[in-house]
Formats: C-alpha cells, sequence, structure tokens
C-alpha cells in the first residue's frame, strides 16, 4: 500500500542510549516532517526536509538530529535519549502542490525512555 | 506561545446529533486550515481543509466554517455516527511555509 511507513512501532530505551527512527514515502513527495505527541500538547514539529538535500528546525528541534537520506526516506535520531523524549513520534509527506492537501502521515513509533 | 488552540479537550454528542468542534488561531498570516481525525495507535488522517478565501467547506457529513475576523474555525458532523468517535486536530499554515501548526486536539466521543 502507498503511504508512510515508520520503524518501529515501538521501543523501550535506557537514558542516554541512542537510537535512529526510520520513515519512508512512496508518494514521490518532495517535503517530510518529524512531529512528536504527547498529551495535552498535541503535534508539535521537530524537523521537517522541505526537499531533498534540505533540512530545518521546528518547534522542539533539541535533542534530535535527522538525515534526509534520498527523497523517499528521512530519518529521525536521538543521541542520549531522555526521559522527557518519551512520545509517539509521527512521519509526515507532502507534494509541494496545494496546501489544501496536507500531510500523509505515517502510523508512528512509540518510545519509552526510562 | 500557542498560535493554535482548541479549548474543549472533550465532546460527548448523542448519535444523530450535530458536533462541533472548535478552533482558534493568533497568527493572522495563516491561510491554509486543516482538518486531521485520529484514532489510537494510528497516524492522524486527513479529514477536510479550508483556504482563507472562502468562508465555508463541506464535504458529506463535513462541514468547516472560516471566520477570519474572529480567528476562528470550526468543524460540523452532521449527523454524527459512533464510528465518528476519535481525537480531531486542527492545523493551519500560512502561504508557502507547507509547516502546519497543529492545536491540542478534541476527543469527540458519539454515544449510540
Amino acid at each position: 500500500n502507498a503511504g508512510v511507513t515508520q520503524t518501529p512501532k515501538f521501543q523501550v530505551l535506557k537514558t542516554g542510549q541512542s537510537m535512529t527512527l526510520q520513515c519512508a514515502q512512496d508518494m514521490n513527495h518532495n517535503s517530510m516532517y518529524w512531529y512528536r505527541q504527547d498529551p495535552g500538547m498535541g503535534l508539535r514539529l521537530i524537523y521537517y526536509s522541505a526537499s531533498e538535500g534540505t533540512t530545518d528546525k521546528g518547534e522542539v528541534p533539541n535533542g534530535y538530529n535527522v538525515s534526509r537520506l534520498n527523497k523517499r526516506e528521512f530519518s529521525l535520531r536521538l543521541e542520549s535519549a531522555a526521559p522527557s523524549q518519551t512520545s509517539v513520534y509521527f512521519c509526515a509527506s507532502t507534494d509541494l502542490g496545494s496546501q489544501l492537501y496536507g500531510y500523509t502521515f505515517g502510523s508512528g513509533t512509540r518510545l519509552t525512555v526510562v | 506561545d500557542q498560535q493554535v488552540k482548541q479549548n474543549s479537550p472533550s465532546l460527548s454528542v448523542q448519535e444523530g446529533r450535530i458536533s462541533i468542534l472548535n478552533c482558534d488561531y493568533t497568527n493572522s498570516m495563516f491561510d491554509y486550515f486543516l482538518w486531521y481525525k485520529k484514532y489510537p495507535a494510528e497516524g492522524p488522517t486527513f479529514l477536510i481543509s479550508i483556504s482563507s478565501i472562502k468562508d465555508k467547506n463541506e464535504d458529506g457529513r463535513f462541514t468547516v466554517f472560516l471566520n477570519k475576523s474572529a480567528k476562528h474555525l470550526s468543524l460540523h458532523i452532521v449527523p454524527s455516527q459512533p464510528g465518528d468517535s476519535a481525537v480531531y486536530f486542527c492545523a493551519a499554515s500560512d502561504t508557502g511555509t507547507y509547516k502546519y501548526i497543529f492545536g491540542t486536539g478534541t476527543r469527540l466521543k458519539v454515544l449510540a
């Protein structure tokens, strides 16, 4: 099925460990995004990539790095995980066409940092 | 400083009645407004959108209203169905940025 695929779906990390969340889309979209969802906070933008070869910070970038590996793939890395990074992470993509169509989201990665 | 606000965390409505979900924003540069629906353990899915040149957009049971002077939009669901029970997020963007700012969500429960 066409869409946005995120791996893994669940992960438990110890404080200080590192990991990379993977995201791939097969819709030939130009732009890709990483959001986190926390109770009472909605969806907050971490980083985004407007097009292949570019990345920019969003609202809450501290503690994260990203890589736009190619047009399909956009990864999010936690270098030294902290309990405050316990969250559900969503990857999304969109085409640079009409802004009325919004994003296509992946199904999320639930990360717990203990 | 929350630019998009959904002040009602939850809403319960009887099946068949109208559900009205509200969203307020503070940035007058926002031109595009979207509503997303989210079921547990799934990603948000796009529901309906509106641009600032319109004040109403309909798609089946879903209608979005935009009041630019009040910086307010609302989503109407008529008639509400139990399958509509989900969390609804509004999101806004200004022209050309392709970055959407999301509200905190409203959990809708439609009672059978």
